[in-house]
């Protein structure tokens, strides 16, 4: 069984803090890994994804991936509240041409004025 | 650029009554395409996937089904709801084994 662990949260954080949200895999042969947000009541948004190991960053977001202890991170600067949401990590393992997706539970992360 | 839709937005159906959700995708060709169901609280689970017209895979047996009678189009349906099959279903589509987009949902509730 492919898993996906996550941290259910909720994660709060002060306004204008660095938020961390992390990930873990089961399967170490997982070739392509994603994050997405997802606000209340509306559906998952991809927010970053990265294949290789090390660092990728997009504006306010990191993705960080270390495939050696199966474990991919996503850092937030400058929280604002209008990131408070849902943060969903997904795995591709490969193998397959259709690209399942494995799913995360999803962190909940606050951010408070 | 591509976009993903779904109707209806918001369903509120009996429990023994038939379902039956869209989802179109456009600017794209050949997309695979996909069938989550999210429950209150929990994470994501795959239903279906096609990629393909008539091409369709079931992940999780139940009564549901899943067609796609067009490239672009990918239809949900079930004969008799159940309690259970409530939750918001989300359509998603992905160029092949990489990022898949996601449609704005249908929130389904069976009373």
């Amino acid at each position: 069984q492919k898993e996906v662990e996550q941290n259910s949260g909720p994660l709060s954080v002060p306004e204008g803090a660095i938020a961390s949200l992390n990930c873990t895999y089961s399967d170490r042969g997982s070739q392509s890994f994603f994050w997405y947000r997802q606000y209340s009541g509306k559906s998952p948004e991809l927010i970053m994804s990265i294949y290789s190991n090390g660092d990728k960053e997009d504006g306010r977001f990191t993705a960080q991936l270390n495939k050696a202890s199966q474990y991919v991170s996503l850092l937030i600067r400058d929280s604002q509240p209008s990131d408070s949401a849902t943060y969903l990590c997904a795995v591709y393992a490969g193998g397959t041409s259709y690209g399942k997706l494995t799913f995360g539970q999803g962190t909940i992360l606050t951010v408070h004025p | 650029s591509q976009t993903i839709h779904q109707w209806p937005a918001t369903l509120v159906q009996p429990v023994g009554s038939p379902l039956s959700l869209e989802c179109t995708v456009e600017g794209t060709s050949n997309p695979n395409l996909y069938w989550y169901r999210q429950a209150a609280g929990r994470g994501l689970q795959l239903l279906f996937y096609s990629v393909g017209i008539g091409q369709i895979s079931s992940e999780v047996p139940q009564n549901l089904s899943a067609s796609r009678p067009q490239d672009r189009q990918f239809i949900l349906s079930s004969k008799k709801l159940l309690l259970s099959d409530s939750g918001f279903y989300l359509c998603a589509w992905s160029s092949g084994p990489y990022e898949q987009y996601f449609g704005p949902g249908t929130r389904l509730t069976v009373t």
